[in-house]
Formats: structure tokens, C-alpha cells, sequence
């Protein structure tokens, strides 16, 4: 399996700053997502986060709250920018190896608190 | 669109019970069914299924999927407190993204 380092795991922001989250996976993946998980809820999907091209954004999710990176096939970033507590969630990243058949496999995720 | 719902949403059972975990679903075009545990804030991956009547087994752990009646359960026999974690289902469609939509999760605690 793909093992995926993020960072910070842990943050407290103030409100209307702006938080860089990183995702580093140690090899080659086809896709990275990128996921919100809000208080008491399960995994709500943010964006794909597209190799060199602009990332594919759900419905509610868009590109000047999450702009996302990804520069290359084992990186990405995701900031979350002029923060509300209401963005007060973890983060997670996951990716999909390329031997893996469609598993996904996550990051140790993000916590974020907004004052 | 896609639709995951887990029962139920919470469990407290004692160590050494058997435990089972239902996930149903809706989704266009499936592809496969997955069951994660979530014990602080990664979720860790359990299994992965794709035929139906077909059990997966790890160590005390199996799950099986149904996918005429559209479910899946994840069986934990012999539990013990390491096994307290929430666990997550998320089933993919066969649209080549492979996007997950996950259900709510079912909390499990084990009492000693």
C-alpha cells in the first residue's frame, strides 16, 4: 500500500487566514482526493486534485475557498482560505496506487480549528 | 446520485462478543464496496469487494457483499477493545473517476 505523509496533522487558525495543507505520497499514484470530515460525519469529497491540470471540484466545493496543487504524480496541496469556524473539520487526503486496484488509502488527516 | 447507509450508527457491545455491521447502498453502475475502520483520523483499509457471495476474511474480521439486495455486512468475531474504532463503508461507480461516496459510519465501543 501507499504510504501517505500530511501535514500540518494538527492546526488552530484564526478566522479570515488562510491554512496550506500538504500531501506527500513516497510513489507513483494515478489519482488524489482530497475529503472533508466535519464534526460527528463521515467523508464528504472535495475535489480530485489533477496531475498539471486544474482539480475537478464537487458540488459545494469551489476553487477560491479549496484551491488545490498538484505539481507531480506524488504531491498536492489543498488551502483552505479565509477561514470560518464553520471550516473547523479534519482534512484528509487519499490516493490510489497504481498496483493497488482502486483502493484508496489515506493521510493521518488534518485537524483544523478555527477561532 | 449515490447513496451509502450504515446500521447501526452506534454500538456498545462486550470483549469477546460477535459483532455485525450493515452497509446498503444505491449507486449507479457499481464497481466495488469497501469497509474502512477509522480509529483517530486516518481511515485504515479493511476490504475490498466486488462479487457478490464472496467473503472476505482477515484475522477475525470478514465481510461479504449482496449484490442483489444491494448490502453488505462486516462480521467481527471474539472483539476486543482494539476493535473500538467507527467504521465506514463507501462503494465506487464504475465511471472510471474512482470516486467513493461513504455512509455515516457505524461507532462501535468495546466494553472489558
Amino acid at each position: 500500500s501507499a504510504v501517505i505523509s500530511q501535514k500540518p496533522s494538527r492546526d488552530i487558525c484564526q478566522r479570515g487566514t488562510s491554512l496550506t495543507i500538504q500531501c506527500q505520497v513516497d510513489s507513483q499514484v494515478t489519482m488524489m482526493f482530497w475529503y472533508r470530515q466535519q464534526p460527528g460525519q463521515s467523508l464528504t469529497l472535495i475535489a480530485t486534485a489533477n496531475q498539471g491540470s486544474e482539480a475537478t471540484y464537487e458540488s459545494g466545493f469551489v476553487i477560491d475557498k479549496f484551491p488545490i496543487s498538484r505539481p507531480n504524480l506524488t504531491f498536492s496541496t489543498l488551502t483552505v482560505s479565509n477561514m470560518s469556524p464553520e471550516d473547523s473539520s479534519i482534512y484528509l487526503c487519499s490516493a490510489v496506487g497504481t498496483r493497488a486496484k482502486n483502493i484508496q488509502y489515506f493521510g493521518a488527516g488534518t485537524r483544523l480549528s478555527v477561532l | 446520485e449515490d447513496k451509502v447507509v450504515q446500521s447501526p450508527l452506534s454500538l456498545v457491545v462486550h470483549e469477546g462478543d460477535t459483532v455485525t455491521l450493515n452497509c446498503s447502498y444505491e449507486v449507479t453502475n457499481f464497481r466495488s464496496l469497501l469497509w474502512y475502520k477509522q480509529e483517530k483520523k486516518a481511515p485504515t483499509f479493511l476490504f475490498m469487494l466486488t462479487s457478490s457471495g464472496i467473503e472476505k476474511k482477515s484475522g477475525r474480521l470478514s465481510s461479504i457483499l449482496d449484490k442483489k439486495e444491494l448490502f453488505s455486512i462486516l462480521n467481527i468475531t471474539a472483539t476486543q477493545t482494539g476493535d473500538s474504532a467507527v467504521y465506514l463503508c463507501a462503494v465506487e461507480s464504475n465511471f472510471g473517476n474512482e470516486k467513493l461516496t461513504f455512509g455515516t459510519g457505524t461507532r462501535l465501543t468495546i466494553i472489558p
